[in-house]
């Protein structure tokens, strides 16, 4: 029944290792995303495919590597943990960029990453 | 750069109507999106306006002025569960590319 799902939901880890979250929309889409919010609720684009191809990619660290294996899945590996990037990461997806008037993301759960 | 502002908090009772304003300064402006995020919850899609005037959705209203580069988001006859966070988020160009603003946290009293 869950339109946007993401794996898992909480991940606590040591600095310096790798992490990989997983994303998947059921809902037909073509466009899936990448967001991260901070501790004061800020959140920012990182990435964005569309179909399988990268679209959106914001200034990120390249320790950051997404990856879209078909349109349904997006996932995002983390390299080299750092204290940092302790955050809650939400995947989203919408129809695609269409350019039609109505522009709803779904939003996964998300998965509240903390690095110690 | 791309800035959105919003009032950091908002308070008021419940039945009452309060308007949470968005200024921006984007490049590439394509239309202005609300959502609302629950504590620890996922953001959930309230509303869009693409061209000026006023969109109504239930209790929900929402407000674009291109020229003033602000828009607002109404709440009427508010209820406790509507407390949260509200988000104004800009789409830029013809791409589902989101700014988000820096959200304003509702908190209804009874």
């Amino acid at each position: 029944d869950t339109a946007v799902s993401q794996t898992p939901k909480y991940l606590v880890t040591q600095m310096g290792n790798d992490k990989s979250i997983k994303c998947e929309q059921n809902l037909g889409h073509d466009t899936m995303y990448w967001y991260k919010q901070d501790s004061k609720k800020f959140l920012k684009i990182m990435f964005s495919y569309n179909n399988k191809e990268l679209i959106i990619n914001e200034t990120v660290p390249n320790r950051f590597s997404p990856k879209s294996p078909d349109k349904a899945h997006l996932n995002l590996h983390i390299n080299s943990l750092e204290l940092g990037d302790s955050a809650v990461y939400f995947c989203a997806s919408s129809l695609g960029t269409s350019g039609r008037r109505d522009n709803e993301q779904f939003f996964g759960p998300g998965t509240r990453l903390t690095v110690l | 750069g791309q800035s959105l502002e919003q009032p950091s908090e908002v308070t008021a009772v419940e039945g009452a109507i309060v308007q949470i304003n968005c200024t921006y300064q984007t490049s590439g402006f394509y239309g202005l999106s609300w959502y609302q995020q629950h504590d620890g919850g996922a953001p959930t899609f309230l509303s869009y306006n693409a061209l000026d005037g006023l969109e109504e959705t239930g209790r929900f209203s929402s407000f674009l002025s291109r020229s003033d580069s602000y828009g607002y988001l109404l709440l009427q006859e508010l209820q406790m569960k509507d407390s949260a966070s509200y988000f104004c988020a800009v789409r830029l160009g013809n791409t589902d590319k989101l700014i988000f603003g820096t959200g304003t946290r509702l908190q209804v009293f009874p």
